[in-house]
């Protein structure tokens, strides 16, 4: 069954340094990759997603993921990190079902960026 | 383009009661799914709609059900609640008919507390 793994439940970072969320995946066959933010008292927003190509993916507000195939991993990157980027961050993954497609969320990796 | 809205935000029930929750999508978009967020379990999907179909449903009991009108608000029902039953209930809508490139547009949530 496919499954997505985000192995720190959380990651601390300064403010201006680069910040790195884990995420790795399994699946049967073409892997589709999402990254979705969730701040306080609030739903899910989009970042970015892989689908095919190349496998660096730029998103919203400056973040980046490195697809590597070798790896399963889709690692969630930003060269500088901001107060205002501490949040939880979810890597997801669209999995084929009996009626069509579902989304596997990870567990959730809490971001904390500190001035 | 106003994004996803969910009604109610905030909802106290006591268990044995019933519950209904309704997901307004993006203008335009045609399939809903379902989100039970929980502290222990994390995102778990619960269904999906498309065209007033359920399109594909998660592992969850019989008392949880849903359905999608003609213009694409769908609404979920909960019937004889329990305590397991509070949680964080998000609705996403997307614009195609589920595959696995859509991208999911995440409401605000329903905060569901069963006393």
């Amino acid at each position: 069954a496919q499954s997505v793994a985000q192995p720190e439940d959380q990651v601390n970072v300064a403010e201006g340094n680069p910040l790195t969320v884990k995420c790795t995946y399994s699946v049967s066959g073409n892997p589709y990759l999402f990254w979705y933010v969730q701040y306080p008292n609030r739903g899910l927003q989009f970042l970015l997603k892989y689908i095919t190509g190349d496998n660096l993916v730029k998103g919203s507000y400056g973040f980046e993921a490195e697809f590597n195939k070798s790896q399963t991993s889709f690692h969630l990157k930003k060269p500088s990190a901001l107060v205002s980027d501490s949040a939880l961050y979810f890597c997801a993954v669209r999995d084929r079902d009996t009626g069509g497609f579902k989304t596997i969320f990870g567990a959730g990796t809490r971001l904390f960026v500190k001035a | 383009k106003a994004g996803v809205t969910q009604t109610p935000r905030y909802l106290i029930k006591t268990r044995g009661q019933q519950v209904t929750l309704s997901c307004s999508p993006i203008s335009g978009h045609r399939s809903v799914s379902w989100y039970q967020q929980t502290p222990g379990q994390g995102l778990q999907f619960l269904f999906e709609y498309f065209s007033e179909t359920q399109r594909n449903k998660g592992n969850f009991p019989g008392r949880f059900s849903g359905r999608q009108f003609s213009n694409s608000r769908s609404e979920m029902n909960v019937s004889t609640l329990e305590l397991g039953d509070s949680a964080l209930y998000l609705c996403a809508s997307s614009l195609a008919a589920g595959g696995p490139i859509d991208t999911q547009y995440f409401g605000p949530g329903t905060r569901l507390t069963v006393l």
